[in-house]
């Protein structure tokens, strides 16, 4: 079993539409979640960062996480083309800085 | 907000030579410096771990003598996979990680060995 488990797609939407990207986790000692954007043959872009459980909003972002089930989401609001991309979760735990990273899910938002 | 580069983007080299990939935080200082490799519609896998100043830790299964790593400054990282083969061919993506907690990754650079 993979520490990370992410549904790499592909998840193809309309344009305006919410799109919702989730992971789940083994490793209880994970405390810091992140979500990364990366377009092809691109290095992959930070999106949202959260320590712990809750949420925390940026613009059209929304992170969520639930350590009680060891999930964590993301939700894009209002999607655009220029939203197509891979998105991939990523995490660590307390004092240790290598990321543990999900598969990725393809994202495309048909215009 | 933080910068991470990396040079050069695309290298085509011949198999049995070596190449050398640099990573630079442009605008803050890296403590901690990490090279992932990412094949096609594959997840990044880090390869390994450097500090400023020590020696690189390996992750498992990660040829050390082929894959050497040097963090001469808080600055700058380098990647030098010697006597690469077409197996080598890969996107390797580094990043620095500032004093905070957030690591910040370089653009890639696509290696081709032909």
């Amino acid at each position: 079993q993979k520490e990370v488990e992410q549904d790499p797609g592909p998840l193809s939407v309309p344009e305006g539409a919410i799109v919702s990207l989730n992971c789940t986790y083994s490793n209880s000692a994970f405390q810091y979640f992140m979500w990364y954007r990366q377009y092809s043959r691109k290095g992959p872009e930070l999106l949202m960062y959260t320590y712990s459980s809750g949420n925390k909003e940026d613009g059209r972002f929304t992170a969520q996480v639930d350590k009680s089930s060891k999930y964590i989401s993301l939700f894009i609001r209002d999607s655009q083309p220029s939203d197509s991309a891979t998105y991939l979760c990523a995490m660590s735990g307390p004092g240790d800085y290598k990321l543990s990273f999900g598969a990725g899910t393809t994202v495309t938002v048909r215009a | 907000g933080a910068v991470v580069s990396q040079h050069p983007s695309w290298v085509i080299c011949k198999s049995g030579t070596s190449v050398k990939i640099e990573c630079r935080s442009l605008d803050f200082q890296a403590t901690t410096m990490f090279w992932y490799r990412q094949f096609p519609k594959q997840s990044l896998m880090l390869m390994a771990t450097s500090n400023e100043g020590s020696k690189a830790t390996y992750e498992q299964g990660v040829e050390k003598d082929k894959f050497l790593i040097n963090h001469a400054s808080l600055t700058l990282s380098t990647l030098t996979v010697t006597s690469a083969h077409p197996e080598d061919s890969s996107f390797y993506i580094c990043s620095a990680r500032d004093r905070v907690s957030e690591q910040y990754f370089g653009p890639g650079t696509r290696l081709t060995v032909t």
